[in-house]
């Protein structure tokens, strides 16, 4: 089966940079995604990622590292705005995503 | 990306009775869809993978007499909560794997609640 790690909780304040890491452990892994879900809402995808490195995509950044089974997404100059819960989403060989518990972010003025 | 259009956003319905719930795809031909649910504070879980013109597969422990899923045209799949209970309430989510880099699109959700 798949499992997937992330914290439950962070807390940052407003136009700080905050990293939220996943650890994963699967079978017939494709890649590592991260969506944003807002209270009551549906999940956004944020990024992808296939191949080990880091992907940048305006504020938001995403890391794998496949010989970790490690993965990290960074959100830069953060906003009011970005107080949501993150997932972190593995993509496997049978095309569903397995999510991560997912970790709530608290953006502070 | 796909655009993902699903219905009902919210539901609420007396113990015992259905509820359907579609999910549509409206610019992608879809031949498989995804059904999430989803608790209060916790993580999306795959419930079952529905393939358009044949059964769905479930997730193990997911009933399949009582979460029927019916994809029967490459934009609508829906799922029927049968003989509802309140512990069925939840968040039900669909989605479709559409755009790059398995960017894959869900729609609204559904909340469910069962009284």
């Amino acid at each position: 089966g798949q499992s997937l790690e992330q914290p439950s909780e962070v807390t940052a304040v407003e136009g700080a940079i905050v990293q939220i890491n996943c650890t994963y452990q699967t079978s017939g892994f494709y890649g590592l995604s991260w969506y944003q879900q807002h209270d009551g809402g549906a999940p956004t995808f944020l990024s992808y990622n296939a191949l080990d490195g880091l992907e940048e995509t305006g504020r938001f950044s995403s890391f794998l590292s496949r010989s970790d089974s490690y993965g990290y997404l960074l959100l830069q100059e953060l906003q009011m705005k970005d107080s949501a819960s993150y997932f972190c989403a593995v993509v496997t060989g049978r095309r569903a995503l397995t999510f991560g518990s997912g970790t709530r972010l608290q953006v502070q003025p | 990306g796909a655009v993902v259009s699903q219905h009902p956003s919210r539901v609420i319905c007396k113990s015992g009775t259905s509820v359907k719930i579609e999910c549509r795809s409206l610019d992608f031909q879809a031949t498989t869809m995804f059904w999430y649910r989803q608790f209060p504070k916790k993580s999306l879980m795959l419930m079952a993978t529905s393939n358009e013109g044949s059964k769905a597969t479930y997730e193990q422990g997911v009933e399949k007499d009582k979460f029927l899923i019916n994809h029967a045209s490459l934009t609508l799949s829906t799922l029927t909560v049968t003989s509802a209970h309140p512990e069925d309430s939840s968040f039900y989510i669909c989605s479709v794997e559409g755009g790059a880099n398995y960017g894959y699109t869900f729609g609204s959700g559904t909340r469910l609640t069962v009284v």
